[in-house]
């Protein structure tokens, strides 16, 4: 079973659409990020849920916007989609906030986003 | 500003034989440093984790070193095999909590048979 699983696996759209990524984890974690990872193979935080309550946003337009339905799932809806959207998202989870010396993240498998 | 970097940013070794990978990071305060092996067209997994305290820490053929006093950590691989060929991700953790992690942009690591 896929502990992190999200969906699509590639998309591709056109500028000023809007689209959604969506996330689920089975490993009863509370709590839920969204990863972005550039071109260069950066990896930097977008956002981070716990127990379906936003606990960090960083800066990151407004058209990003999370929804948590429950604490297994965290989507991420896109508006009016730019070229620089591109990137590949990983959504991941972690038992806690990290709080623990030892917490670890657990990713999916990433979607790549491609904006023409 | 916390910063991570790693060298080189990419390695290609024959199959069998052992490398290093190196990781310099100027994160404040520290809390623990971690390896990642991210596979192509996957997300990273975790090797290992590390807290100010340790200076060593295996899983299997990784091994990895952590010096806080220089704030250099290393990620030896053993015996490589095929299957090692992914890219490392050297991350550090600001303090506790998950969302104070800062990335590295990994080495990218071939092995050839």
């Amino acid at each position: 079973d896929t502990a992190v699983s999200q969906t699509p696996k590639y998309l591709v759209t056109q500028m000023g659409n809007d689209k959604s990524i969506k996330c689920e984890q089975n490993l009863g974690h509370d709590t839920m990020y969204w990863y972005k990872q550039d071109s260069k193979k950066f990896l930097k935080i977008m956002f981070s849920y716990n127990n379906k309550e936003l606990i960090i946003n960083e800066t990151v337009p407004n058209r990003f916007s999370p929804k948590s339905p429950d604490k297994a799932h965290l989507n991420l809806h896109i508006n009016s989609l730019e070229l620089g959207d591109s990137a590949v998202y990983f959504c991941a989870s972690s038992q806690d906030l990290g709080t623990g010396t030892n917490e670890k993240l657990f990713f999916g498998s990433g979607t790549q986003l491609s904006v023409l | 500003k916390n910063q991570v970097e790693q060298s080189p940013q990419s390695l290609i070794i024959l199959e069998g034989k052992n490398c290093t990978l190196q990781c310099n990071y100027t994160v404040s305060p520290f809390s623990n440093l971690r390896w990642y092996k991210q596979d192509t067209g996957r997300g990273p997994v975790s090797l290992t984790i590390m807290t100010f305290s340790e200076n060593t820490k295996s899983n299997g053929r990784y091994t990895a070193t952590l010096d806080a006093d220089t704030k250099q950590s290393s990620l030896h691989i053993t015996a490589s095999q095929l299957s090692d060929s992914a890219s490392y991700i050297c991350v550090v953790s600001a303090g506790f909590g998950n969302e104070k992690l800062t990335f590295g942009t990994g080495t990218r690591l071939t092995i050839i048979p």
